[in-house]
């Protein structure tokens, strides 16, 4: 059973570069979501989605564009990389319901030099 | 706004022995629930337990259990009879019931030592 499926698991950017974090969820869950880990400031929003065709900005999204044209994929794309963007970067899903927990992918260790 | 406060960067306990993890919250939702999330060293984020804001019962999973305290807004995660596998980064997390998006506290690094 896969659940959340993030890829890379490392990458290096140059400054200025762009990329795009791929994430894929096989449990049909209506919610998803991306955060960002940054030492000491635990998990932040950038952008969530509550179904295919819907995303919103979170707590931190300048910088970072997404798009969910499926309920299965959720890519986060970095426009043009900055140093400020190195960081763990975590895809979630999760389905609606009061009680029912958010699942991660394994995250994605991004680093701009 | 949601905010969630872990007053303790980190915290040493002895293995087999007990340990609270502090978690503070701020909401202006009716109605929310409360996630514990474990972080080992490997990076994945572990779910771990959760409360909702109308249970009337503390919850348990095996040796976690969830210290509600509504009207103080707190609810710590207490481990019993910690073991080596429980060193590890927590994060105590918390979503309103309208809505799936988590809000995240600071953390706390948990080491168990032998």
């Amino acid at each position: 059973n896969a659940g959340v499926t993030q890829t890379p698991k490392f990458q290096v950017l140059k400054t200025g570069q762009s990329m795009t974090l791929q994430c894929a969820q096989d449990m049909n869950h209506e919610y998803m979501s991306w955060y960002r880990q940054d030492p000491g400031m635990g998990l932040r929003l950038i952008h969530y989605s509550v179904g295919a065709g819907i995303t919103d900005q979170g707590e931190v999204p300048n910088g970072y564009n997404v798009s969910r044209s499926t309920t299965e994929d959720f890519p986060l794309r970095l426009l043009s990389a900055a140093p400020s963007q190195t960081s763990v970067y975590f895809c979630a899903s999760s389905p609606f319901g009061e009680n029912t927990e958010a699942f991660f992918g394994q995250g994605t260790r991004l680093t701009v030099v | 706004a949601q905010k969630i406060t872990q007053t303790q960067p980190g915290m040493f306990v002895q293995e087999k022995e007990a340990v609270t993890l502090d978690c503070t919250y701020d909401t202006s939702d009716p109605s929310y629930g409360l996630f514990w999330y474990k972080q080992p060293s490997s990076g994945e984020m572990i779910f771990l337990i959760y409360q909702g804001s109308y249970d009337q019962q503390n919850a348990t999973e095996g040796r976690y259990s969830l210290n509600f305290q509504k009207a103080r807004k707190s609810a710590n995660l207490v481990i019993s009879a910690s073991q080596l596998g429980d060193s590890a980064m927590y994060f105590c997390a918390m979503r309103p019931f309208a809505g799936n998006k988590l809000t995240f506290g600071g953390g706390t690094r948990v080491l168990v030592k032998p």
